[in-house]
């Protein structure tokens, strides 16, 4: 089974300019986040989809940030436009629904690095 | 104070040695307590999890959740060079996708032949 796919893998912009990252999750996930890594911490939630809705985006900056998951599944992630203190991991995960713990599959996330 | 504590380490230990890893947490409705391990430029996959207090043994990972003391620890036995990555722990109030993940800053863990 092929797992959560991100592209692109790098993306060396220079400030001010937009960005958009996209993501195909697990066949068959519902849900799906997108998380912010900085170096050396832990992944921080930015907005959570149930299928094509945003049902989580309280972390999300609104004035740079925004995000779609149309037809619920394909979903991208835009700024703009960024800022230095943009740089950072943008991860990727999905999960299905269930009794018990809904283990998050992450992607290898998007490395971007802005000038 | 975060609502999760991990020593970023970085940690690094001979071949065969036991490594302990450890959290501390604030939050006392964390309920699912998770370890995850980042390989470089790779994202996390979950290791293992516990749900409440008490232990959890996978093969040489063994998982321990004290509820009264909010501390949790990873112990990996016979320590091997692929186990090193980054080892995030991570917490939640419950197990649905509604729930937040509250994440460690993770632990670096080099392990040397």
């Amino acid at each position: 089974e092929a797992g959560v796919v991100q592209s692109p893998r790098y993306k060396i912009i220079e400030k001010k300019q937009p960005v958009a990252f996209w993501c195909n999750p697990i066949s068959g996930h519902n849900t799906l986040y997108w998380y912010l890594q900085n170096l050396g911490q832990g992944p921080e939630l930015l907005i959570r989809y149930e299928n094509e809705e945003a049902v989580d985006d309280s972390q999300l900056p609104k004035d740079r940030f925004s995000a779609e998951r149309l037809k619920g599944v394909d979903s991208t992630l835009k700024i703009q436009p960024a800022e230095l203190g943009d740089s950072a991991v943008y991860l990727c995960a999905s999960s299905s629904k269930g009794p018990g713990l809904n283990e998050q599959f992450f992607g290898p996330g998007t490395r971007l690095t802005v000038l | 104070q975060k609502e999760v504590e991990q020593d970023p380490g970085p940690l690094s230990v001979p071949e065969g040695a036991i490594v302990s890893l450890n959290c501390t947490y604030s939050n006392s409705a964390f309920q699912y307590f998770m370890w995850y391990r980042q390989y470089s430029r790779k994202g996390p996959e979950l290791l293992m999890y516990t749900y409440s207090s008490g232990n959890k043994e996978d093969g040489r990972f063994t998982a321990q959740v004290d509820k009264s003391s909010k501390y949790i620890s990873l112990f990996i036995r016979d320590s091997q060079p692929s186990d090193s990555a980054t080892y995030l722990c991570a917490m939640s109030e419950g197990g649905g996708s509604n729930y937040k993940l509250t994440f460690g800053k993770g632990t670096l863990l080099t392990v040397n032949p």
